[in-house]
């Protein structure tokens, strides 16, 4: 596709719900990672691909979090038992670097509103 | 943690006038990228600066990297109303393969 696509836009969730978002990366980018951005704050990093591996995963806020890119494209990034502050937009984006300390140019999706009652 | 400090928070300009933006990093960065959202949006890639001491020029925007590599800025000459939206740096430290955001500086503009 032209870019990065994220689905749902918006999610609505009753608190302990399980939500599941997506994120279709740009084709050929190697690198693919998640950001969690509240309102009026910058995107806070959750985890990082190469490919189909999870090389860091140390902004998830808690064991609730998962993600998981198993083709080494399409992600989804799954909230289990869903509590009120993990309402936020929850970013994709992809880069075609690979390398180490340079990520390169981070293409973003739209993002996916979470909001959890 | 590596943190990356920016500041104004916020910052309202009359058209026409100048603008900038400082980003502070606690550690010694490879690179430090600029990002720009618009209201409703997400973040757009603006710039990337690697080496220390490196300006770079877009139109009216000009880029900073710190000579220590820890800290940069962005300045706006004349800004316009497109030039609305927040402003983040984001910061990338050695061997961490990613980018750590500030909170990002949000520029209204009274034209």
């Amino acid at each position: 596709g032209a870019g990065v696509s994220q689905s749902p836009r918006y999610k609505v969730a009753k608190r302990g719900q399980d939500v599941a978002l997506r994120c279709d990366p740009i084709s050929g980018h190697v690198s693919l990672f998640w950001y969690q951005q509240a309102l009026g704050q910058g995107p806070e990093f959750l985890t990082y691909f190469q490919n189909e591996a999870q090389l860091d995963k140390s902004g998830l806020p808690s064991d609730r979090f998962f993600a998981e890119r198993p083709e080494g494209s399409v992600s989804t990034l799954k909230i289990q038992r869903t509590q009120q502050e993990d309402s936020a937009v929850y970013l994709c984006a992809s880069s075609t670097s690979g390398g180490v300390a340079n990520t390169g140019e981070l293409f973003f999706g739209e993002g996916s509103r979470l909001t959890v009652l | 943690g590596q943190q990356v400090m920016q500041i104004p928070q916020y910052q309202h300009v009359q058209e026409g006038e100048d603008f900038t933006t400082y980003c502070n990093s606690s550690t010694t960065l490879s690179n430090i990228q600029w990002y720009k959202q618009r209201p409703g949006g997400h973040p757009v890639f603006l710039i990337q600066l690697v080496k220390s001491g490196e300006v770079k020029k877009q139109k009216r925007l000009t880029f900073q990297f710190g000579e220590a590599k820890k800290n940069s800025s962005l300045h706006i000459t004349a800004t316009q109303t497109t030039d609305v939206g927040t402003y983040f740096c984001a910061g990338e430290m050695w061997g961490a393969q990613k980018l750590v955001f500030g909170q990002g500086t949000r520029l209204t503009i009274n034209p």
